[in-house]
This record gives structure tokens, C-alpha cells and sequence, in this order.
């Protein structure tokens, strides 16, 4: 059963401390991605990854931090340089390298992370 | 500076109307255009799409409508259910950028009986 695999639902983060957000994928998709969702202002994509040991900064990278070794998985990790990490995260991934049709995106269930 | 913009934060209609859901862009060089939908604490899925080389696509109770002139696009429900009742977001693709997907915020429907 293919999908997206995010993990934990649910994360509290204390002031001044790093955590790591898990994402993997079985679609075999070469491509991947990390969006947060904050109320009224829709989907921001944060870091994107077109294959293994390679990944780009998206709009809101400040405070996040990526790797891609695998290319199942996309952990992100929110570090205490992000002073307003309370959101809803999602990652997805897709066929890469192609637009049209192909460059569907498919979505995990999300993150939602909370300060303590 | 958002490239991909839904002005309408809300939309309600009535069970079995049609629901059309709107979005416009800014950027020239978008070349493909897609719907999601997002029910609350679950990751959006995907709806329907367009290619900018259309003017129309159809999937059953979903149509998906282009116009390139007005930079605008928008989504037609029909018959509505409640069952549609969730966020829609229209998101946009530059074919230079490999995939990077441009977001609106996101319009809520809700369908009544």
C-alpha cells in the first residue's frame, strides 16, 4: 500500500530546542518536499528535494533545516532559530524532473507541532 | 508576493447546486494548474488538473476552466455535496522550476443540505 508516511501527528516543542519531523515515502518518487500550513495563508513551501544528497531552500527555509540520504526519506528538523515554528507541517513528493501531469504532488497527513 | 491567489476565503451553497470556486494568477510563464482539496489535520488531495495548452478539463462532477487572457481559472462543482465540504486550494507550475507548486490560501466550501 503505497503513501506517505508522516510522523509524529502530534510534536510539542520546548523554547530553545531542536526537533525532527519524519517523513518517508514507498511511491518511489524521486522528488520531495516540506510545506507548512499556518491559518489563512495556505500552503509555504519550506526546503524541496529533487534527488537523493540534494535539496533547495523554498520560501521559508529560515529556522528549518533538511537532508535527503535516502530517497524514501525527507526529515525535517525545526531548530530554536525558528521563533514561530507552531504550524501545521506537510510533506509531499512527486515524479521529478517533468511538469504536466506527471508533477502531481502527493501529500502525507501533516504534522502539527506546538510550542510548550 | 503571492503569485497564485484565491480572493474568496469562504463559499456556501446549497446540497445538489453548483459550486464554482475561483482563482487567479500573476505569472505569464505558469504552464500548469491543479485543485486540491483538504479536509482538517489531513494532508491535501489532489483533484483535477489543466494543462495551460486547455481551456477546459472534465472529471465527473469537476470541471476545471481556463482562461489564460484573464490570468484566472476556476473550478465547477456540480451536482454539490455535502461531502465536498473542505478547503480547496488551486496551486500553479512553472515548467522551469521542476515541479515547485505555487499555492493559494485556499477557499472553504461548504455544501448545506
Amino acid at each position: 500500500d503505497g503513501g506517505i508516511t508522516q510522523s509524529p501527528k502530534y510534536l510539542f516543542r520546548k523554547e530553545g530546542q531542536n526537533v525532527t519531523l519524519s517523513c518517508e515515502q514507498n511511491l518511489n518518487h524521486d522528488a520531495m518536499y516540506w510545506y507548512r500550513q499556518d491559518p489563512g495563508q495556505g500552503l509555504r513551501l519550506i526546503y524541496y528535494s529533487q534527488i537523493v544528497n540534494d535539496f533547495q531552500k523554498g520560501d521559508i527555509a529560515e529556522g528549518y533545516s533538511v537532508s535527503r540520504e535516502k530517497k524514501e526519506s525527507f526529515p525535517l528538523t525545526v531548530t530554536s532559530a525558528q521563533k514561530n515554528p507552531t504550524a501545521f507541517y506537510l510533506c509531499a513528493s512527486s515524479i521529478a524532473g517533468s511538469t504536466g501531469a506527471k508533477n502531481i504532488q502527493y501529500f502525507g497527513a501533516g504534522t502539527r507541532l506546538s510550542v510548550l | 508576493d503571492q503569485q497564485v491567489k484565491q480572493n474568496s476565503p469562504s463559499l456556501s451553497v446549497q446540497e445538489g447546486r453548483i459550486s464554482i470556486l475561483n482563482c487567479d494568477y500573476t505569472n505569464s510563464m505558469f504552464d500548469y494548474f491543479l485543485w486540491y482539496k483538504k479536509y482538517p489535520a489531513e494532508g491535501p488531495t489532489f483533484l483535477i488538473s489543466i494543462s495551460s495548452i486547455k481551456d477546459k478539463n472534465e472529471d465527473g462532477r469537476f470541471t476545471v476552466f481556463l482562461n489564460k487572457s484573464a490570468k484566472h481559472l476556476s473550478l465547477h462543482i456540480v451536482p454539490s455535496q455535502p461531502g465536498d465540504s473542505a478547503v480547496y486550494f488551486c496551486a500553479a507550475i512553472r515548467g522551469s522550476t521542476l515541479g515547485r507548486l505555487y499555492f493559494g490560501r485556499g477557499t472553504q466550501l461548504t455544501v448545506w443540505p
